[in-house]
């Protein structure tokens, strides 16, 4: 496709749960970003690969998150044992370098019940 | 701490007004600032993106201005339509290694009724 698209767009799940969050960048971008939004918020940094390493996860809250990008394209964000303070929107964005404009994908809205 | 805070929190005004949305950044050293207009729903979208030796930068009836001296900048938004309804977020990046990190403000809701 044209832009950045995620699945699920919505995913409720309990406490406790396993989800995983899929995000297809922008085809050729090799910068991909996963952001963090909670309501009223904007989004905050959460990790960033360069091709299929993670260059920096310094904004990952803790060892319950973890991402990967194993081909250098489709990156999948991996929350364990969720908690309810989990819930916000979790937006992906690409771009074609790591200066250059990030196109961001529509997000995908988590709710821990 | 590097931080951007955006006033005001949210506005309404009436269709075929003119707005302004403002921005004040502690981000250092600075690289560039950008404008995003994010819809209900929907992923953020660049307006606008400027330098350091920009001062202006237009995007149809988007005009983003920049003064890096005090750190500041404005979105001003000419003959509002009722599609200009939306969050604008002000984002700040950082110069050198880490020039992909961006530091967003909260964001201004723009409501425009008819």
């Amino acid at each position: 496709g044209a832009g950045v698209s995620q699945t699920p767009s919505n995913k409720v799940t309990e406490k406790g749960k396993y989800v995983e969050l899929r995000c297809d960048p922008i085809s050729g971008h090799t910068a991909l970003y996963w952001y963090r939004q909670s309501l009223g918020q904007g989004p905050e940094f959460l990790i960033y690969f360069q091709g299929t390493g993670a260059a920096d996860d310094s904004g990952l809250p803790n060892d319950r998150f973890f991402a990967v990008r194993p081909e250098g394209s489709v990156s999948t964000l991996k929350i364990q044992r969720t908690e309810r303070g989990d819930s916000a929107v979790y937006l992906c964005a690409s771009s074609s370098g790591g200066r250059e404009t990030q196109y961001f994908g529509p997000g995908t809205r988590l709710l821990v019940l | 701490k590097n931080q951007v805070e955006q006033s005001p929190q949210s506005l309404i005004i009436l269709e075929g007004k003119n707005c302004t949305l403002q921005c004040n950044y502690t981000v250092s050293p600075f690289s560039n600032l950008r404008w995003y207009k994010q819809d209900t729903g929907r992923g953020p979208v660049s307006l606008t993106i400027m330098t350091f030796s920009e001062n202006t930068k237009s995007n149809g009836r988007y005009t983003a201005t920049l003064d890096a001296d005090t750190k500041q900048s404005s979105l001003h938004i000419t003959a509002s339509q009722l599609s200009d309804s939306a969050s604008y977020i002000c984002v700040v990046s950082v110069s050198g290694g880490s020039n992909y990190k961006l530091t967003f403000g909260k964001g201004t809701l723009l409501t425009v009724n008819p």
